[in-house]
């Protein structure tokens, strides 16, 4: 298992498109979480699935944004309508509910949006 | 309204002394507090953590020491070497269902030889 992948690793993009992002998580994981790194802040929290299941979403995750993950393997995020403000690392990471090592998450590395 | 709270954005120390990285956090709630490395170009990554009911983890060069009382918690790096350069990010987890991190703006850490 190569850990998490997410791809694209760079996107650049005109304000006003659309944009999709993929992460695919350690494969024995059932949880997985985006965030958002913008430049000089920590990540912070949009949305956790389990399994399937949407369980949690941040108020940061505006109705512009949707994530999925259909089967339960790999998530998409999409950025409707895109903006300027949107303009950071979008990182991926999953753990295993349940375990102890589920609190330290493994982190993908990241895709960097540019919003031009 | 910062929850986890790292107010030195960066360090620098001399390989083989200690580093000391300083983490402070508001909410009450957060049970189990971890320290993230991050290089650039590459996703956090897992460093040590430690549980509220406990005040000190080690391992090897990492301590992490937490002072419930203060809502305070720091990194110890002993001795120092020049790969741990990278930004260092204090994050916190609380009760709820999701266990969704909450991370401090990191500090950026210089180890020079």
């Amino acid at each position: 298992d190569t850990g998490v992948s997410q791809n694209p690793r760079h996107k650049i993009t005109k304000r006003g498109q659309n944009v999709t992002f993929r992460c695919d998580p350690i494969s024995e994981h059932n949880r997985l979480y985006w965030y958002r790194q913008t430049l000089g802040q920590g990540p912070e929290f949009l949305t956790y699935f389990q399994n399937e299941a949407q369980l949690e979403k941040s108020r940061l995750l505006s109705d512009r944004f949707s994530a999925e993950r259909p089967k339960g393997s790999f998530s998409t995020l999409e950025i409707q309508r895109t903006e300027q403000g949107d303009s950071a690392m979008y990182l991926c990471a999953s753990s295993l509910a349940g375990s102890v090592s589920g609190y330290g998450y493994t982190f993908g590395s990241g895709t960097r949006l540019t919003v031009v | 309204d910062q929850q986890v709270k790292q107010n030195s954005p960066s360090l620098s120390v001399q390989e083989g002394r200690i580093s000391i990285l300083n983490c402070d956090y508001t909410n009450s709630m957060f049970d189990y507090f971890l320290w993230y490395k991050k290089y650039p170009a590459e996703g956090p990554t897992f460093l040590i953590s430690i549980s509220s009911i406990k005040d000190k983890n080690e391992d090897g060069r990492f301590t992490v020491f937490l002072n419930k009382s203060a809502k305070h918690l720091s990194l110890h790096i002993v001795p120092s070497q020049p790969g741990d350069s990278a930004v260092y990010f204090c994050a916190a987890s609380g009760a709820g269902s999701a266990r969704q991190l909450t991370f401090g703006s990191g500090t950026q850490l210089t180890v020079l030889p």
